[in-house]
């Protein structure tokens, strides 16, 4: 069982509202990842992170934003949610490159 | 364009045959690939890598193969079992020996397996 948790595992929340997914790691890991799922379809990255301060943005544009201010710590924020955001978020780390990466539970969001 | 093939349609075999799934991709050059496993409403869970140089590996049930040429891998679970039931990634590594792993996903085969 990996150590990586993300909360909340639910969220409905309408159209306009501010939201943070949470993620935390315990493995130590320096490389976090974010990933989108909608039912059926591949995992897309939207952001990944080297390490402390150091944050990217992956190959499918995403009104997000994540920080990286510690290592174990790795949240994603929409500033205002829309239905065309309603999805699942998945994040991940690793460790050495070639490495595994490790997931979390996932967040369902739906934006009404 | 760049993309990963998978199965789109579900896998059904019997309990203990050996379920055979498959992954071709097309203007990438993976240093490596792997293959994960996804259950409904989780996130998915490694189970095999593969090196670029390697042909074969195997993990208790599960072998994979790994073709650069032909552009494709081969997934293997023998003498199957319902709790094997699930939907099963490729993952390829396309980092290139950079130094940070960048994955790009298929969408996955589901396989169920009968009793």
């Amino acid at each position: 069982e990996a150590d990586i948790y993300q909360t909340p595992r639910y969220l409905v929340i309408g159209t306009g509202k501010k939201i943070t997914l949470e993620c935390s790691q315990t493995m130590g890991h320096d490389k976090m990842y974010w990933y989108q799922q909608d039912p059926g379809m591949e995992l897309h990255l939207i952001h990944y992170s080297y390490g402390v301060n150091s944050t990217e943005k992956g190959d499918l544009s995403s009104e997000s934003t994540v920080s990286r201010i510690r290592t174990e710590h790795f949240p994603l924020t929409l500033e205002s949610a829309r239905p065309s955001h309603t999805s699942q978020y998945l994040c991940a780390s690793s460790g050495l490159a070639g490495d595994t990466q490790y997931f979390g539970p996932g967040t369902r969001l739906t934006v009404l | 364009s760049q993309k990963i093939e998978q199965n789109s349609e579900a896998l059904n075999i019997q309990e203990g045959k050996t379920a055979t799934l498959t992954c071709n991709y097309t203007n990438y050059s993976p240093a490596y690939l792997q293959w994960y496993r996804q259950d409904p409403g989780r996130g998915p869970v490694f189970l095999l890598l593969i090196r670029e140089n390697e042909k074969e590996k195997r993990k208790e049930r599960l072998k994979v193969t790994f073709d650069t040429t032909l552009k494709q891998s081969l997934f293997h679970i023998t003498a199957s079992q319902p709790a094997d039931s699930a939907t099963y990634l490729c993952a390829l590594d396309i980092s290139g020996h950079t130094g940070f792993q960048k994955l790009v996903f298929g969408t996955g085969t589901r396989l169920l397996v009968s009793p």
